[in-house]
């Protein structure tokens, strides 16, 4: 699976948006970009994921550039309870992965009232 | 809606101690994982099933084994703890799609530490 390079920490005040970054330069073209977070001292939790065109969920969007080489995940109006590590990761959708998710280090998104 | 229970939540071990760490799921998913996160870090894939009676090394294999005798568990077995396996266990749960894998649902994890 390709690599991702994410912030390692960011802000947002509540009621504004969240826009989090990620960078998979080297992503191929049968990968998808998933998105999952893991708010403190529970399992991560599954958010998004697209291929190439934009996807909107109740939870949030994932925006993927046309070169497919970077990613934003825009949480719509960030509360508190969205406090948590985001972690961005570029997957082979081929049979032979069976689904292994490879988990960097996230971005610490921290929302303020 | 249960999802991915594991049990036990907590547990304290010493040393050579062995132990068995039990992950339900009830969504008759055919994919199953275990991973382990250290203070700081992201989760590390320890061994993974694709399917009653089939288990796979991850990237961090050494130290544990697993089984896969029914569809909806897969136990996590310790043989010796040994303090650098002192760690929080998330167990995983996902379904097979034909063109992309879906997305995998996680339990609450178990808090391990070994003395």
């Amino acid at each position: 699976d390709a690599k991702t390079t994410q912030p390692t920490s960011m802000d947002c005040a509540e009621g504004r948006a969240a826009n989090l970054p990620c960078n998979h330069s080297t992503i191929s073209g049968n990968e998808y970009v998933y998105w999952y977070r893991q708010i403190h001292s529970q399992g991560p939790q599954y958010i998004i994921h697209g291929l190439k065109n934009n996807e909107t969920n109740e939870m949030a969007s994932l925006i993927i550039t046309e070169d497919r080489k970077s990613s934003t995940l825009i949480l719509p109006h960030a509360t508190l309870r969205d406090t948590a590590v985001y972690y961005c990761i570029v997957h082979d959708a081929g049979g032979t992965s069976y689904g292994k998710l490879t988990f960097g280090q996230g971005t610490i998104l921290t929302v303020h009232p | 809606n249960a999802g991915v229970t594991q049990t036990p939540k907590f547990r304290v071990l010493k040393t050579g101690q062995s132990m068995t760490l039990l992950c339900a799921q009830d969504m008759n998913h055919e994919y199953m994982y275990w991973y382990r996160q250290d203070p700081g870090m992201g989760l590390r894939l320890i061994h993974y099933s694709v399917g009653e009676g089939t288990t796979a090394k991850g990237e961090v294999p050494d130290g544990y084994n697993v089984s896969r005798l029914k569809k909806q568990n897969f136990l996590l077995g310790l043989e010796s703890a040994a303090p650098s396996q002192t760690s929080v266990y998330f167990c995983a749960s996902s379904s097979v799609a034909r063109f992309y894998n879906q997305p995998q649902h996680f339990g609450d994890g178990t808090r391990l530490s070994i003395l």
